[in-house]
């Protein structure tokens, strides 16, 4: 069965970057694109981005472009997200979701990975 | 403040009928891409419906999708403890190129 794992959480200081990485088994990993989503605490879901399976299209939300890279590596099976000059409201729990095949739904979730950014 | 619209909460006893609304615009709520999500505090959310009306397997019958116009609906018939959750509703944006949620709807079973 579809099994996405995540990095474990984080914590850095405003102006660093970090990197969560979503770890997939259970399908052909190429065939399906993988968003990520995250929550601040008390908020809503934000989608942040997507990435293609194969690593050769994106599509990255407006309020991030310029601070984010969502990458895959396909040896590994291993989604990435790095999120570079870190803000104190980039504190978040960060979800990777692999899409449906028609890229219509947010089908499979990773576990979530909480990235604090305190000074 | 959220480009799809959602009651910030919602309630009911068990055994009642429970419908939580998602407010869009022409550019979102199309029947393609309507999804809900059932999310429980520190989990990662879970597929309810995709495509506006599509369930999964292995989500109860209880509850169903529906849209009309721009806004979109949740049903939960037959409220159950369990269902004490955040629902979210999520559409591709064509005017944005992105993803949109709603703001969520936490649901409490009296």
């Amino acid at each position: 069965q579809v099994h996405l794992v995540q990095s474990g959480t984080e914590v850095k200081k405003p102006g660093a970057s970090v990197k969560v990485s979503c770890q997939a088994s259970g399908y052909v990993f190429t065939t399906y694109a993988f968003s990520w989503i995250r929550q601040a605490p008390g908020q809503g879901l934000e989608w942040l981005g997507w990435v293609s399976g194969n690593n050769d299209n994106t599509n990255y939300a407006q309020s991030l472009q310029g601070r984010v890279s969502m990458t895959t590596d396909t040896s590994t099976a291993t989604a990435y997200l790095e999120l570079r000059s870190l803000r104190l409201d980039d504190t978040a729990v960060y979800y990777c979701a692999r899409m449906s095949a028609a890229g219509n739904y947010f089908e499979y979730w990773g576990q979530g990975t909480l990235v604090t950014v305190s000074s | 403040q959220s480009v799809l619209t959602q009651p910030p909460s919602a309630s009911g006893t068990p055994g009642q009928r429970v419908t939580i609304s998602c407010s869009g615009s022409t550019s979102n709520i199309r029947s393609d891409t309507i999804n809900w999500y059932q999310k429980f505090p520190g989990t990662a959310p879970k597929l309810l419906f995709y495509s506006n009306n599509q369930r999964p397997s292995g989500v109860p019958d209880r509850f169903s999708g529906s849209k009309s116009g721009t806004s979109a609906s949740l049903a939960i018939s037959g409220l159950q403890p369990e269902d004490e959750a955040d629902y979210y509703c999520a559409a591709w944006d064509e005017s944005l190129n992105a993803w949109v949620f709603g703001g969520g709807t936490k649901l409490t079973v009296l």
